[in-house]
C-alpha cells in the first residue's frame, strides 16, 4: 500500500539555522499538508498546498516558514531562522482530492538547540 | 471557531472488554469527523471517518464510530478490547469551507491484560 514518506527522521539543529524538511506524497495525490506536534501537545495546522500555491496557512506559520514542491514529487517545509520553540514533530500529509482523508508521514523531529 | 474536545486524558480498559473513546466537536456547516491512531515512535494512522450517511462508520481493526449530530459527538468504540490497542487516539473535524484538519489534544488508551 502507498505510503506517505519523510526524511529526515530526526534532526538536530543550532537556533538560528535553516532546515528543510522533506516529504514525498503519494502518487496519486494533489493536496498537500504540513502539521506539527510540539511534545506533550495536540497536533497543529501549518500550511496547505495545492496547484503550486499556499491554500491556507495558520498563525504559526509565519515569514520564517516557506513550502514548495520543487521537482514535482518532492513537498518541502523549509524553517529559514530556526528558534527554540520550533522543536516539534513535523508531519506531512497528502490528500487525492477525490476523497477526504488525509494520509500522514511518519514524521520528522526537529530538536533546535 | 471550530474545535474539538476529547474530555479524556488517559482511558484505562481490561483486555476483553468494551472501550469508548469520546470525542466532541464544535464546527459550522456539516462536520467531517476523522480517528487517528499514533503509536509510540510513529506517525498518524487512519482509522475510520464520518462525512455522511450512516451515522455508524466501521473502520480499521474492529473499532468503529457513532456519529450524534445533537450531542455534537463521535465517540471511538471497540467491543472488545485488545493489549494491542493501547497507544494514542486523536479525533479530529474538518469543517467548513477549509480543508485542514483541527486535532482534539488526543486520549492515550491503554489496555491492561
Amino acid at each position: 500500500e502507498p505510503e506517505v514518506t519523510q526524511t529526515p527522521s530526526h534532526q538536530v539543529t543550532q537556533m538560528g539555522q535553516e532546515v528543510i524538511l522533506r516529504c514525498v506524497p503519494i502518487s496519486n495525490h494533489l493536496y498537500f499538508y504540513w502539521y506539527r506536534q510540539i511534545l506533550g501537545q495536540k497536533v497543529e495546522f501549518l500550511v496547505s498546498f495545492y496547484n503550486n500555491e499556499i491554500s491556507e496557512k495558520s498563525e504559526i506559520f509565519d515569514d520564517q516558514f516557506s513550502v514548495e514542491r520543487p521537482d514535482g514529487s518532492n513537498f518541502t517545509l523549509k524553517i529559514r531562522s530556526t528558534k527554540l520553540e520550533d522543536s516539534a514533530m513535523y508531519f506531512c500529509a497528502t490528500l487525492t482530492g477525490r476523497e477526504e482523508t488525509q494520509y500522514f508521514g511518519p514524521g520528522t523531529r526537529l530538536l533546535v538547540l | 471557531a471550530q474545535s474539538v474536545a476529547q474530555p479524556e486524558d488517559q482511558v484505562n480498559v481490561a483486555e476483553g472488554n468494551p472501550l469508548t473513546v469520546k470525542c466532541t466537536y464544535s464546527v459550522s456547516g456539516n462536520p467531517y469527523l476523522f480517528w487517528y491512531v499514533q503509536y509510540p515512535n510513529r506517525g498518524l494512522q487512519f482509522l475510520l471517518k464520518y462525512i455522511t450517511g450512516d451515522n455508524l462508520v466501521k473502520g480499521s481493526y474492529g473499532f468503529e464510530a457513532e456519529f450524534n449530530k445533537s450531542q455534537t459527538s463521535f465517540h471511538l468504540k471497540k467491543p472488545s478490547a485488545l493489549v494491542s490497542d493501547s497507544a494514542l487516539y486523536f479525533c479530529a473535524v474538518r469543517g467548513g469551507r477549509s480543508d485542514k484538519l483541527i486535532f482534539g489534544t488526543g486520549t492515550r488508551l491503554q489496555v491492561f491484560p
